[in-house]
């Protein structure tokens, strides 16, 4: 079965600063990678996700990269402000499995005023 | 549009006992899933839906739980009896056709002492 492996577990930048999350996959097949945001008491929200027929995708201070060779796939958040405190989780689905979405363990984003 | 709704939002039963939860997914949505996300770690797919028809319940455990969606809309999630192992939060989620776009609930957090 897919295994998604996510990369740090934490992590603590400056205001204005960037943050970089990384992960990776096992399972080649995997044509479909979504970021999810999770903050406290709520449910995980998708912010942006990139198909495998693409390399990069970006919205506004968001963009994900795919490197399907290598099998891994970053979430970069430039600018980095207060409310984007949170934690942050890649999954990976293979079509083949019945769109099942693997997620990895999550990272943990503080962003310091 | 009206997003996932669940219900309880928290629940706390003793080891042992019963529990049920439920979800209403968006309007349309023809695929469903409950997710089991113990505390700092992702979600994990215990069961999917397409309409009223189990895709893939291979992490449920069967002994405990249950899941039904008899007319393609709602669904249950039931633990009889429930172990301290359980105690998580469980997350609802739909999609339209089960490819992209999947859209979560705010969860139930269950406690078992």
């Amino acid at each position: 079965g897919e295994n998604v492996e996510q990369h740090p577990s934490t992590l603590s930048v400056q205001e204005g600063d960037s943050a970089v999350i990384k992960c990776t996959y096992s399972d080649s097949a995997s044509n479909y990678f979504p970021w999810y945001k999770q903050e406290l008491g709520k449910g995980p929200q998708l912010i942006i996700d990139i198909r495998s027929n693409v390399g990069e995708k970006k919205d506004q201070r968001i963009a994900v990269t795919l490197n399907k060779t290598a099998k891994h796939f970053s979430l970069h958040i430039t600018e980095t402000q207060p409310e984007d405190s949170a934690v942050y989780f890649c999954a990976a689905r293979i079509k083949a499995a019945g769109n099942k979405l693997t997620f990895g363990g999550g990272t943990r984003v503080l962003v310091k005023p | 549009e009206a997003g996932v709704a669940q219900s309880p939002r928290y629940k706390i039963i003793e080891k042992r006992q019963s529990v049920a939860f439920w979800c209403n997914p968006i309007s349309g949505h023809a695929t469903l899933y409950w997710y089991q996300q113990i505390l700092g770690q992702g979600p994990k797919l215990l069961i999917q839906f397409q309409n009223n028809g189990v895709v893939d319940d291979s992490q449920l455990p069967k002994d405990r739980f249950s899941a039904e969606r008899l007319k393609g809309v709602d669904s249950t999630l039931k633990i009889q009896p429930a172990k301290l192992e359980d105690s998580a939060v469980y997350l609802c989620a739909s999609s339209f056709d089960g490819n992209y776009g999947y859209t979560f609930g705010s969860g139930t957090r269950l406690t078992v002492v």
